[in-house]
């Protein structure tokens, strides 16, 4: 079982430039979301999708887009980087209560960006 | 609204020495609890989790964790602990049973020493 798939592992931005961390999961869960990991700070969340064509925004959206097209894919867009945005990513996704019998949000292994 | 507070940032411990880290939280709803472990540069692993009944749960690698409704706590504990438990270790709620959307602590480093 592959899981929660995330590309790149490690990426160096420019300031100023833009990107999309990719996102796939193989489990045909509805729930996805993408976090930010910071020193100190845990894991805070930035958007999430709870379908195909469905999103919204976490504790810290600005300077992200996010969209989903499919139920596999959620894919993270970085429209003009900053070096705030140094930090490592994770995508997780988790199924609908009731509707699988494991409850708990699969991670990925991370995105590692640095942002000069 | 809800919040994690991890009460400490690091823990050394010695092998074999028991381990409790330590969780509060607050939130207007109820909430579900969780506990996540992050080896170096991996990505995040469910411990154990309490969704309802018994307040006491088992997880995974011989930890264990108290729900206590009245402190709003949820520590996680291991009477033993090896080397191979040096890990950052998350405390997570979410109004969603999935997990779907999570609030994490701050997380706490264990850090293991023979």
């Amino acid at each position: 079982n592959a899981g929660v798939t995330q590309t790149p592992k490690f990426q160096v931005l420019k300031t100023g430039q833009s990107m999309t961390l990719q996102c796939a999961q193989d489990m045909n869960h509805e729930y996805m979301s993408w976090y930010r990991q910071d020193p100190g700070m845990g894991l805070r969340l930035i958007h999430y999708s709870v379908g195909a064509g469905i999103t919204d925004q976490g504790e810290v959206p600005n300077g992200y887009n996010v969209s989903r097209s499919t139920t596999e894919d959620f894919p993270l867009r970085l429209l003009s980087a900053a070096p705030s945005q140094t930090s490592v990513y994770f995508c997780a996704s988790s199924s609908i209560p009731g509707q699988g019998y494991n409850t708990e949000a699969f991670f990925g292994q991370g995105t590692r960006l640095t942002v000069v | 609204a809800q919040s994690v507070t991890q009460l400490d940032s690091q823990v050394p411990v010695f092998e074999e020495a028991p381990v409790e880290l330590r969780c509060n939280y607050s939130s207007s709803v109820s909430v579900y609890l969780f506990w996540y472990v992050q080896y170096p540069n991996q990505g995040l692993q469910l411990l154990l989790k309490y969704l309802s009944g018994s307040t006491l749960v088992k997880g995974i690698n011989g930890f264990e964790a108290e729900f206590n409704k009245s402190q709003t706590s949820f520590h996680l504990r291991k009477p033993s602990v090896h080397i191979s438990d040096t890990a950052e270790y998350f405390c997570a709620v979410s109004e969603s049973v999935s997990g779907s959307r999570l609030t994490f602590g701050e997380g706490t480093q264990l850090t293991v020493n023979p």
